[in-house]
């Protein structure tokens, strides 16, 4: 069963909008959410993270968004650039496994249209 | 970037055949996990490691063994390779308990016929 859940597998927007991409999850547990890039036939690689404690983390063009009530984060890019096309998976951390293992949502494809 | 090598980055083998895919890591980090990723799946974790020769099973571990005799080195072997097990595989790596980020190769392609 699918702990954490990415509903739109694709998301097309025009350079320099807001993009923003979604995610749900089940597990109350987790306590720590990260969101990764994938460029074909590359690694997942690490792009911005928050705490089960803020609702709110930024870095550059990149804005994550925690509500915990709704199990629900959300990552703003703003302004989008063409270079932003990728998969972005968001995971989250379960305390319990000891080894913080990863839960990964199915991804998002970003389009970002010049 | 990460110091992490995964090998070979490409394999078609055959049923029923054992299979082994390396990962190698120049960073000195504790823990190294090995990833498939399917479509409509995500990525999944099938092992991991949090120290030379400790391992645990991750979600979706049939099938696979693993293996870390040296801190650097982490072997995912596929004992009987089924064409359910035809993914890219991943490996990361981190720091330890205190850190939750993971860092990942390149990956590596099989296809199992």
């Amino acid at each position: 069963d699918q702990q954490v859940k990415q509903n739109s597998p694709s998301l097309s927007v025009q350079e320099g909008r807001i993009s923003i991409l979604n995610c749900d999850y089940t597990n109350s547990m987790f306590d720590y959410f990260l969101w990764y890039k994938k460029y074909p036939a590359e690694g997942p690689t690490f792009l911005i993270s928050i705490s089960s404690i803020k609702d709110k983390n930024e870095d550059g063009r990149f804005t994550v968004f925690l509500n915990k009530s709704a199990k629900h984060l959300s990552l703003h890019i703003v302004p989008s650039q063409p270079g932003d096309s990728a998969v972005y998976f968001c995971a989250a951390s379960d305390p319990q496994t000891g080894a913080n293992n990863l839960f990964f949502g199915t991804g998002t494809r970003l389009t970002v249209i010049p | 970037d990460a110091g992490i090598t995964q090998s070979p980055r490409h394999k078609v083998t055959e049923t029923g055949t054992p299979v082994t895919l390396r990962c190698h890591q120049t960073e000195n980090h504790r823990y190294m996990y090995w990833y498939r990723q399917d479509p409509g799946h995500g990525l999944r974790l099938i092992h991991y490691s949090y120290g030379v020769k400790d391992t645990d099973k991750g979600e979706v571990s049939d099938g696979y063994s693993v293996s870390r005799s040296k801190t650097e080195d982490f072997l995912l072997t596929l004992e009987s390779a089924t064409s359910s097990q035809t993914s890219v595989y991943f490996c990361a790596i981190s720091w330890g308990q205190d850190a939750y980020e993971q860092y990942f190769g390149p990956g590596t392609r099989l296809t199992v016929t």
